[in-house]
């Protein structure tokens, strides 16, 4: 069964672009889940979709925005980049129960200039 | 919104038996801990989830105390390619709008040496 994965790998955007990134997860998952990780702040949770709906959020600005599919795939947009957006953008996804394992892709490297 | 304590930083010997603990004081009473390993810059690796008690698998224990406000994951033997950093993540739940919101820990870098 093939894992969860995310393009692009990499990308490098100037301030105050946008970026649009794009999640598919594992065959039968109908949750994903957005995570920002940072050398500073860690693994921090950006959002969680479920059967096309946004079911849980976490404390990030209105800039950070996401939408999920019918086929379960996802995209995550970020709007007017600046420059502490710059983070490996991971994308997680399970089968939709709150406690059951996430399994992660190999995330995309956003670099904002 | 619950906060997850892991030490930064351990180091240990190629086929010593490493703990790991994580403090998780507000968990709540439906959440489940999963434990992850992370290489750099590559996505974090699922290793073992439980609830209570003791839970072991092809690569791992997870001990759980019956307050359940601490867990440690247990490796045995680690060997070098066990170097990486651990998270422990906890579901819990936000007050102000009642929906989940998960909590990654800070991570513990684990150093093998030979």
């Amino acid at each position: 069964k093939a894992g969860v994965t995310q393009t692009p790998r990499y990308l490098i955007k100037t301030r105050g672009q946008q970026v649009t990134l794009s999640c598919s997860p594992i065959s039968g998952h109908r949750s994903v889940s957005w995570y920002q990780q940072t050398p500073g702040q860690g693994l921090q949770f950006l959002f969680e979709y479920f059967s096309e709906t946004q079911r849980n959020k976490g404390n990030f600005p209105g800039r950070f925005s996401g939408r999920q599919f019918s086929n379960s795939r996802s995209e995550m947009n970020v709007s007017t980049l600046e420059l502490g957006d710059s983070a490996l953008y991971l994308c997680a996804s399970s089968f939709g129960d709150s406690q059951e394992t996430q399994y992660f892709g190999p995330g995309t490297r956003l670099l904002v200039l | 919104l619950a906060k997850t304590t892991q030490p930064i930083s351990m180091d240990s010997y190629e086929g010593q038996e490493v703990n790991i603990t994580c403090s998780h004081n507000n968990i709540a009473t439906n959440d489940y801990i999963t434990w992850y390993q992370q290489f750099p810059s590559q996505g974090p690796r699922f290793i073992i989830q439980g609830y209570k008690t003791k839970v072991t698998n092809e690569v791992a224990s997870l001990f759980i105390p019956a307050d359940r406000k601490s867990s440690t994951l247990s490796l045995p033997r680690v060997s070098l390619s066990d170097t990486a950093v651990y998270y422990c993540l906890v579901g819990d739940i936000r007050m102000d709008t009642g929906r989940r919101a998960l909590t990654f820990g800070s991570g513990t870098r684990l150093q093998v040496q030979p």
